[in-house]
């Protein structure tokens, strides 16, 4: 069974920069069958897809987010991080790290990680 | 970009009672869509794939359909387990997704 667990802090300061970690276990990133994710869910709203990067390093972000974010990916230690730079408080939410199966060509996320929250403060 | 966009955005009803939720994309997504519970606290969970595909070990209360633009979840006796919120998700416009708004479901 496959799990995923973030880290980060909880706390970022407007204008500075959000980085999180995820780290996979139960499966290799490097297996090449899924891409891993980032999504979000600010208070009260709905989840946002932030993106996801491929274990070869290719990514895919969000038009909305496209120029803050950046991902990265670490085969080495299982695990792929989320940078997103300039915050605000607008970007203060619940992050997922969470895996998506494309095999089928419906992209679900199958796996999710329990989750941290980042709030955006001075 | 497509737009999903979900109605209620929260609703209360009875246990036993028919609950039907639904989902509009902004342009035909075929049956790309998907659906995610995520109960208070907790990850979300796949629940329905393709549509109207149930995902393994989901009850048989859930039943989702439609295709191109209109979808529905429809749980058919809300058990107290089904306090969520409740989302869907098209994937036609891949590498992009995007989710709906979600609908909180409460007794």
């Amino acid at each position: 069974q496959v799990q995923l667990q973030e880290s980060g802090p909880g706390l970022v300061k407007p204008s500075q920069t959000l980085s999180l970690t995820c780290t996979v276990s139960g499966g290799s990133i490097s297996s090449g069958d899924f891409y891993w994710s980032w999504i979000r869910r600010p208070p009260e709203k709905g989840l946002e897809w932030i993106g996801y990067i491929y274990y070869t390093g290719t990514t895919h972000y969000s038009p909305s987010l496209e120029s803050r974010v950046t991902m990265s990916v670490d085969t080495s230690k299982n695990q792929f991080s989320l940078s997103l730079s300039s915050v605000t408080a607008a970007d203060t939410a619940v992050y997922y790290c969470a895996r998506v199966d494309p095999s089928s060509g419906w992209y679900v996320v199958d796996f999710w990680g329990q989750g941290t929250l980042v709030t955006v403060s001075s | 970009d497509i737009q999903m966009t979900q109605s209620p955005s929260s609703l209360s009803a009875s246990v036993g009672d028919r609950v039907t939720i639904t989902c509009r994309a902004s342009q035909n997504i075929d049956t790309y869509l998907n659906w995610y519970q995520q109960k208070p606290g907790k990850a979300p969970k796949l629940l329905v794939y393709a549509a109207s595909s149930l995902q393994s070990g989901v009850p048989s209360r859930f039943r989702g359909s439609g295709s191109g633009t209109d979808f529905t979840l429809s749980i058919s006796s809300l058990q107290p387990e089904d306090v969520a919120t409740y989302s869907c998700q098209q994937s036609f416009s891949t590498p992009q997704l995007t989710f709906g708004g979600g609908t909180k479901v409460e007794i």
